[in-house]
């Protein structure tokens, strides 16, 4: 049982090139997440898809887009990176329903745009 | 705008002293969590707190929701070298809306000096 899973752990781009980040799950949970995180602004909410075949924006949507492939699997792609996208990017997933809403996060992708 | 303030943002302690983070927000939580993150992963889920009023202890880790479900704290006796960490609260379905979704304070991080 591996939780989240996060590909790859690093990456570094140059400005313009693009990627996209992996991240699975195998908690069979219904929701799943993209976030940032930089120094000093926690962690901001890029997109989620609270079901499988359901996309969101969240708090910092630009520049990103993502796919949910299936129930297990929500990958994140930067089509034209920018240095301000340097970051440290997670993936969570946990149920929905009723609460409480516990989220499970993957060790992160550290990424560097020169 | 940050729907929860947390503080302090940094804290130095000495081994064996007592210390207090602060989660607060204007806005009413269905559950608010804690987690911690060590350098070079992702948080950890530490506790959810549900009931306005709630206290939950994890060792030397005790937990409060305020009654209002608009704060929270976490209080660590004996702090020991092994606590160092950042400390990120998360507050889920803020107002009543956006099931799922949980908003993260800014985070303290904190070293304890052995």
């Amino acid at each position: 049982n591996a939780g989240v899973t996060q590909t790859p752990k690093f990456q570094v781009l140059k400005t313009g090139q693009s990627m996209t980040l992996q991240c699975a799950q195998d908690m069979n949970h219904n929701s799943m997440y993209w976030y940032r995180q930089d120094p000093g602004m926690g962690l901001r909410l890029i997109y989620y898809s609270a079901s499988e075949g359901t996309t969101d924006k969240g708090e910092v949507p630009n520049g990103y887009n993502v796919s949910r492939l299936n129930k297990r699997e929500f990958s994140l792609r930067l089509e034209s990176a920018a240095p301000s996208q340097t970051s440290v990017y997670f993936c969570a997933s946990s149920e929905t329903g009723g609460g409480p809403y516990e989220q499970y996060f993957g060790p992160g992708t550290r990424l560097t745009v020169t | 705008t940050q729907l929860l303030e947390q503080s302090p943002q940094f804290l130095s302690i000495q081994e064996g002293e007592n210390l207090t983070v602060y989660c607060n927000s204007s806005s009413v939580f269905s559950s608010l969590q804690w987690y911690r993150q060590e350098p070079g992963e992702g948080p950890v889920l530490l506790v959810t707190v549900v009931t306005g009023g709630e206290v939950k202890k994890l060792k030397r880790l005790t937990f409060q929701f305020g009654d209002a479900r608009k704060d929270s704290s976490l209080h660590i006796t004996a702090a020991q070298p092994g606590d160092t960490g950042l400390y990120l609260c998360a507050g889920a379905n803020p107002g009543g809306t956006s099931y799922g979704k949980l908003t993260f304070g800014q985070g303290t991080i904190l070293t304890v000096h052995p």
